[in-house]
C-alpha cells in the first residue's frame, strides 16, 4: 500500500472491553510511533517502536495500554479494561528510519467508550 | 521537555490572501526540527513543512513557508494565496528524543472565507 493504514477506523466499546487497534506502516519503515489525540487537542505521543523493539514508551498513560510490533512492520495497541477517558483518535505515524524526519500518518482509528 | 504554544484558537482569512499562524517553541535540546500538519476535518495528518534548527535559511514548500527566528524560539508558518481548500486545522510540531518522537501545540482552526 502507498500509506500508513489503520483498522478500525471506528470502534465503540463499552467500559470495561479490551480492544485492540492495527496499524500497517508503510512497507520497509523502521519506525513506528502511536499517539493519542483527545477532542480539540493535538495528539500526544504514546510509544516508539524501532523495527520489533519497543524503544520508548514513556507515553502510555496507564498499565492498561500495551503495544507490540512482533515481526517488526505491523503494530497492535491494545487497550485492557477501557475508560471514558480513553476515548479519542489513535493515530499511527511511521517514518524510514531514525535519522529521517518526516513521519507520514495514517487515517486514525476514532475509538468511542460507552 | 518540549512545548509548543500555538495562541490562536481560531483565525480567518479571506480566500487569495496569506495568513501567519503563530507557533512558539520551548526546548532544551540543542539539535531539533520544527514541523507543521494540516489536519483536515477528514481526520489525516498532513505533513506540510520541516525547519531544522541548524537550518541557515528559512524553509519553503509552494504556498507554504516556515518564519522561523531561533532567538525568539518562534516558528510561524506563513500561507500565501489562500484556498478554500485551506480550511483546516494547522499543528505545529517539535521533535525531541532519541525516537525524535513529535510534540505538538494545540492548534490553530483557519477557515478561508470566499
Amino acid at each position: 500500500g502507498a500509506g500508513v493504514s489503520q483498522s478500525p477506523r471506528y470502534k465503540v466499546a463499552k467500559r470495561g472491553q479490551d480492544v485492540a487497534l492495527r496499524c500497517d506502516p508503510i512497507s520497509g519503515h523502521v519506525s513506528l510511533f502511536w499517539y493519542q489525540q483527545a477532542l480539540g487537542q493535538g495528539p500526544e505521543f504514546l510509544t516508539y517502536f524501532q523495527n520489533e523493539a519497543q524503544l520508548d514508551k514513556s507515553g502510555l498513560p496507564s498499565d492498561r495500554f500495551f503495544a507490540e510490533r512482533p515481526e517488526g512492520s505491523v503494530s497492535t495497541l491494545k487497550i485492557q479494561r477501557t475508560q471514558q477517558e480513553d476515548s479519542a483518535v489513535y493515530l499511527c505515524a511511521s517514518k524510514s528510519g531514525s535519522s529521517s524526519y518526516e513521519q507520514y500518518f495514517g487515517p486514525g482509528t476514532r475509538l468511542t467508550v460507552t | 521537555a518540549q512545548k509548543i504554544t500555538q495562541t490562536q484558537p481560531g483565525m480567518f482569512v479571506q480566500e487569495k490572501e496569506a495568513v501567519t499562524l503563530d507557533c512558539t517553541y520551548d526546548t532544551s535540546d540543542p539539535s531539533y526540527g520544527l514541523f507543521w500538519y494540516k489536519q483536515p476535518s477528514s481526520g489525516e495528518m498532513i505533513f506540510l513543512i520541516y525547519q531544522g534548527s541548524y537550518d541557515q535559511q528559512n524553509a519553503t514548500e509552494g504556498r507554504y513557508s516556515l518564519n522561523f527566528q531561533k532567538a525568539r524560539k518562534s516558528a510561524n508558518l506563513v500561507i500565501s494565496a489562500s484556498q478554500l481548500g485551506d480550511s483546516a486545522m494547522y499543528f505545529c510540531a517539535i521533535d525531541s528524543g532519541s525516537a525524535r518522537q513529535l510534540t505538538f501545540g494545540s492548534g490553530t482552526q483557519l477557515t478561508v472565507l470566499p
